[in-house]
């Protein structure tokens, strides 16, 4: 099975701060990549799907980028509002998923 | 408004079964893939099976293949996990989540998992 890594595990940035958080995988997926944000306590929340494509209502400031086996999501002026932990999720053609390990972001 | 609410979660006692349910509204069920996720206290996110629209695709994580069946009533709008076998290590929070769109034929991932419920928890402990 595709193995997804994330780095890093977690990040502390001052509210304005660009953030960038990273996704590898094991083995190419096209640009079948997905980013989702969970805030502590709440249900997971699509943020982006086929690795750059916005979700509706999701912010401006999120942007994702990559293709192939390496990937990018950046938050280009850190909000308090986006402390959450990030998760990368691979979907290919048909299941298996597998979501990378997380990364967790708070405020410095 | 799409809505996904899970039941159906508990504390049982290892080795017993268990099974949730996830009442789906505001949208054509039928032609949308269902999975479920899950995720253990403090954990991650975890993949646990994809059911497609039909209900003729399933798949399942190597975790719980053999023990879990998903499954779904399409007049019912209505996805289930039936879990059998529960271990300590299947205690989570348990989410379901519209998928892909299914044709006919097949369904098509591009679009990844936009709506999810609320969660139903299943402890397994003695």
């Amino acid at each position: 099975d595709i193995q997804m890594t994330q780095s890093p595990s977690s990040l502390s940035a001052s509210v304005g701060d660009r953030v960038t958080i990273t996704c590898r995988a094991s083995q190419g997926i096209n640009n079948y990549l997905a980013w989702y944000q969970q805030k502590p306590g709440k249900v997971p929340n699509l943020l982006i799907y086929a690795a750059s494509t916005l979700q509706s209502g999701v912010p401006s400031r999120f942007s994702g980028s990559g293709s192939g086996t390496d990937f990018t999501l950046t938050i280009s002026s850190l909000q308090p509002e986006d402390v959450a932990t990030y998760y990368c999720q691979k979907y290919n053609s048909a299941p298996p998923w597998t979501f990378g390990q997380g990364t967790k972001v708070e405020i410095k | 408004e799409v809505q996904l609410l899970e039941s159906g979660g508990g504390l049982v006692q290892p080795g017993v079964s268990l099974r949730l349910s996830c009442a789906a509204s505001g949208f054509t069920f039928t032609t949308y893939a269902m999975t479920w996720v899950r995720q253990a206290p403090g954990k991650g996110l975890e993949w646990v099976s994809t059911i497609s629209g039909s209900g003729g695709s399933t798949y399942y994580a190597a975790s719980v293949k053999g023990r879990f069946i998903i499954s779904r009533d399409n007049s019912k709008n209505t996805l289930y996990l039936q879990m059998n076998g529960l271990r300590a290590e299947d205690t989570a929070v348990y989410y379901c989540a519209k998928d892909g769109y299914c044709s006919s034929t097949t369904c098509y991932y591009y679009y990844a998992m936009d709506v999810w419920g609320q969660g139903t928890t299943v402890t397994v402990s003695s």
